[in-house]
């Protein structure tokens, strides 16, 4: 089973700062099946980042995704009030898929 | 508009059984993989497993800690998953999430139900 590890675990920012948010993997895997996902309270997770690097519908340009192997990055260029939640990486590259445990992003 | 709505949650005893449903409308659901994720309260999200489509056979993956007990189904004709879950144990304690997998968003699950909370408790 491939183990995601987030961190930090909490980052604490103000608007309009830079978020860098890490996910590594105990292996390495194929970049293609890695996504990002935002989740806020009372609410399901949605859908950032797919393919380590393409938005999804709707996302904003603000959020950007890299990364390859075992080290993936998700960056917030500009935090705005409704990006503070917790973010979550996901692969599903091979069996079990697997998330990260979550890094919150949360106001300074 | 893709809908993604989760039913059958409720308050179980431990070792009985509860059978979710997942209700799909706005997207051709027989084309689609459909996983289950699971949150505990204040946790964060554990992959549960998936159905794939007729094409790929419906082919089945679960979590390995959930295999014996959790199996996953769907009937194409009612746009409609499920999730039978057996011999439940106060860790099943979550809310259960349906989503789907779409070649569009290179199959990362681009939507997902509102959740149905399942209580294992005596």
């Amino acid at each position: 089973e491939i183990v995601l590890t987030q961190s930090p675990g909490t980052l604490s920012l103000c608007p309009g700062e830079r978020a860098t948010l890490s996910c590594r993997a105990s292996q390495s895997f194929s970049r293609r099946f890695l996504a990002w996902y935002q989740q806020k309270p009372g609410q399901a997770p949605r859908l950032l980042i797919y393919g380590a690097s393409s938005r999804a519908t709707d996302i904003p340009d603000r959020f950007s995704g890299s990364g390859s192997g075992t080290d993936f990055t998700l960056t917030i260029s500009r935090l705005e009030p409704e990006d503070f939640a917790v973010y979550y990486c996901q692969q599903y590259d091979d069996l079990p898929f697997t998330f990260g445990p979550g890094t919150e992003v949360a106001i300074k | 508009e893709v809908q993604l709505v989760e039913s059958g949650g409720g308050l179980v005893q431990p070792g009985g059984s509860l059978k979710l449903s997942c209700a799909a409308s706005g997207f051709t659901f027989s084309g689609s993989a459909i996983h289950w994720v699971r949150q505990a309260s204040g946790k964060g999200l554990e992959w549960v497993g998936r159905i794939k489509s007729k094409a790929a056979d419906y082919a089945t993956a679960y979590a390995a800690s959930l295999k014996d007990r959790f199996t996953i189904s769907r009937d194409d004709t009612k746009n409609t998953a499920y999730l039978q879950m057996n011999s439940l144990k106060d860790e099943d304690t979550a809310e259960y999430y349906c989503t789907r997998s779409h070649v569009d968003n290179g199959w990362a699950y681009d939507f997902w139900g509102q959740g149905t909370l399942v209580t294992v408790s005596s």
